[in-house]
């Protein structure tokens, strides 16, 4: 299958401070990526649709002021959660499906803890 | 009419024995629907996929049947292992790259 990569696994950051997650397709282009959260023993959440070269869309209820998401080439989006506060500390995926086929592949994860 | 139901929450299964996760769905737009894999802290890896035009698709031990009347899909796991531990999501979505809708999920624990 296809390769989705996220960088980095794991960040500790400091409540108030923003963090950038780094999601790539390695072997395709992707204009489209999603970005979901998942909390412990539940399921994935989807927060927002990544397009290259144009607007995110969000699903109900996601600040898209808090979670920017830039999808600035066919291989790179990336989510920056803004202001984070200990509610953010999540599990955040991204996935990707390939080009014409209904194949999506999911990136191993950021793990996200707010202090 | 966007949820999948997905059951049972956990199952706990003998080795070697069948282990059966069932999912139902709502909105008959959808026509991909997939099953995926997670391990603990890691991401969801793609099983196995079915489309609503077959009955049955069986990759290895996996098996998908797909009942399109009764709008239920469910994933078979012959042969159960150890290694295959995991919690599992059936998903759905209307195909070409569109978003996919997840159900709750199956933790499976296969014992020795």
């Amino acid at each position: 299958g296809a390769v989705v990569s996220q960088h980095p696994s794991w960040v500790i950051c400091k409540s108030g401070t923003s963090v950038k997650i780094e999601c790539r397709s390695l072997d395709f282009q992707a204009t489209t990526m999603f970005w979901y959260r998942q909390f412990p023993k539940q399921s994935l959440m989807l927060m927002a649709t990544s397009n290259e070269g144009s607007k995110a869309t969000y699903e109900q209820g996601v600040e898209k002021d808090k979670f920017l998401i830039n999808h600035a080439s066919l291989t790179l989006s990336t989510l920056t959660v803004t202001s984070a506060h200990p509610e953010d500390s999540s599990f955040y995926i991204c996935s990707a499906p390939t080009s014409g086929r209904d194949e999506q592949f999911f990136g191993p994860g950021t793990r996200l803890t707010v202090l | 009419q966007q949820q999948v139901k997905q059951s049972p929450q956990s199952l706990i299964v003998q080795k070697g024995g069948i282990s059966i996760i069932n999912c139902a769905y709502e909105n008959t737009a959808f026509d991909y629907f997939p099953w995926y894999q997670q391990f603990p802290g890691k991401g969801p890896a793609l099983l196995i996929a079915i489309r609503p035009d077959v009955s049955e698709k069986k990759e290895g031990r996996f098996t998908i049947s797909f009942n399109k009347s009764a709008k239920q899909f469910s994933l078979h796991i012959m042969d159960s292992q150890p290694g295959d531990s995991a919690t599992y999501f059936c998903a759905a979505t209307t195909g070409g790259g569109n978003k996919l809708t997840f159900g709750t999920g199956t933790q499976l624990k296969v014992e020795l």
